[in-house]
């Protein structure tokens, strides 16, 4: 069974603060994704990285997947209020696309 | 263009009922897959369908079961309810493949 640990579980931080997510595992995957869930609503995707040592940025958002592709991070500078959710990282386990198995997910509060 | 629909939003059930969930994918869209999400377990995978057949299944017993029809419309019924079975369950379309995921709002199953 493929594992995926998030870290930290909870982060509550104030407005202009920087954080890190980290997603770690000891299998090899062939792709990550993280999303970012919203009370009563269902997650929604914000990038997939596919490639060893891939960094991808989504505005104050920088993702990074590791070489070995077991585990990846979600770096947000300067955060704000509106990026209030639950962040999860999701690893692609026959890479076929459908069949995600997920992290514990990180839930991210931060006060202005 | 809308996006995935699942229905009903909210369930309340007692053990031993059975109870059958609905997801409209989006338009185009083949592949469903199915999640539970719960507090202490997470988002976990349950089965995925693909033009009316069950490509990938889960870790999860026999009382949870799917169905896809021609329409490319899923349905999961879950037989002889548990307490545990209380959960948001979330249903996600895309055109299969490698191609992203979009997830529903998700249906809340509470279980008296």
């Amino acid at each position: 069974t493929q594992l995926l640990e998030q870290s930290p579980q909870f982060l509550s931080i104030q407005e202009g603060e920087n954080l890190t997510v980290y997603c770690n595992s000891s299998s090899v995957f062939s792709s990550l994704q993280w999303y970012r869930q919203e009370p009563g609503e269902g997650p929604v995707l914000l990038v997939t990285v596919v490639t060893g040592g891939e960094v991808k940025k989504l505005k104050r958002l920088t993702f990074q997947f590791g070489d070995a592709r077991k585990d990846s991070s979600l770096h947000i500078t300067a955060a704000q209020p509106g990026d209030t959710g639950l962040y999860l990282c999701a690893g692609d386990a026959n890479n076929a696309g459908n069949m995600l198995t997920f992290g514990g997910g990180t839930r991210l509060m931060v006060k202005p | 263009k809308a996006g995935v629909t699942q229905t009903p939003r909210y369930l309340i059930k007692t053990r031993g009922q059975q109870v059958t969930l609905s997801c409209s994918p989006i338009s185009g869209h083949r592949s469903v897959s199915w999640y539970q999400q719960t507090p202490g377990q997470g988002l976990q995978f349950l089965f995925e369908y693909f033009s009316e057949t069950q490509r990938n299944k889960g870790n999860f017993p026999g009382r949870f079961s799917g169905r896809q029809f021609s329409n490319s419309r899923s349905e999961m019924n879950v037989s002889t309810l548990e307490l545990g079975d209380s959960a948001l369950y979330l249903c996600a379309s895309s055109l299969g493949g490698l191609n992203e995921q979009f997830f529903g709002p998700g249906t809340r199953l509470t279980v008296l």
